[in-house]
């Protein structure tokens, strides 16, 4: 869940298990949606994204889910390994806009 | 095929002096972002350029604050006067000709301290 004050909101897992980051967006008009996954000290890496004439998009080991209707986007991580440890950012982009507009982040925190 | 370069990774300055940060898209995209992050926070956007154009300066603060992507060589971030609050990484992205999509791929970001 949240956390208090600026601190990031933190989900620590246990190797092997899934994981799910969670992402509420504002902009009813956003129809392209966006997980970046950014590891300490480098830049934003590209996980998947999504539009939004769909529900459920699948790569590999992740899955990305958006519900409209209350303008939620999560990121599903399977068998989540500490690789994967890394703040996790949601972005979305407003239809007609190539500018997108990150979320706050995640920091997932992956224990062997 | 070089992903975005930035340099300086990291660059310290002193109150009042000017900072340069440099990127170089990948091959073949024409389109360059600038963000800035804070620690423990999203990043923001700052600015959107095509070659010798500025498209969007809308995150961009008035004073001290520059960009361009010149026909030839890297874009350049430029900000003149630091101040601590100045204090960031900034990211460059970039993107090829527009499509549907928006794919932005990202540099590895210079860390700016300022003294």
């Amino acid at each position: 869940g949240e956390s208090v004050g600026l601190h990031l909101p933190t989900l620590s897992v246990q190797e092997g298990d899934n994981s799910i980051i969670n992402c509420a967006y504002s902009n009813s008009a956003s129809d392209y949606f966006i997980w970046y996954k950014q590891e300490s000290g480098k830049g934003p890496q590209f996980i998947i994204d999504i539009r939004s004439n769909m529900d459920k998009r699948q790569g590999q080991r992740v899955t990305v889910l958006l519900n409209k209707t209350v303008k939620h986007l999560s990121l599903q991580i399977a068998a989540t390994q500490p690789g994967d440890s890394a703040v996790y950012f949601c972005a979305e982009n407003p239809r007609g806009s190539y500018i997108p507009t990150f979320g706050r982040g995640t920091s997932l925190i992956v224990h062997p | 095929n070089a992903g975005v370069m930035q340099n300086p990774r990291h660059l310290v300055r002193r109150r009042g002096q000017e900072a340069r940060l440099r990127c170089s898209p990948m091959k073949g995209h024409s389109h360059v972002y600038w963000y800035r992050q804070l620690p423990e926070e999203g990043l923001k956007f700052m600015v959107y350029l095509q070659k010798e154009n500025i498209i969007d300066e809308s995150g961009m603060p008035k004073e001290r604050f520059s960009a361009e992507f010149p026909k030839e060589g890297p874009s350049i971030l430029r900000i003149q006067q630091v101040v601590r609050g100045d204090s960031a990484a900034y990211f460059c992205a970039s993107s090829p000709p527009l499509t549907s999509n928006n794919e932005q791929f990202f540099g590895p970001g210079t860390r700016l301290t300022v003294l």
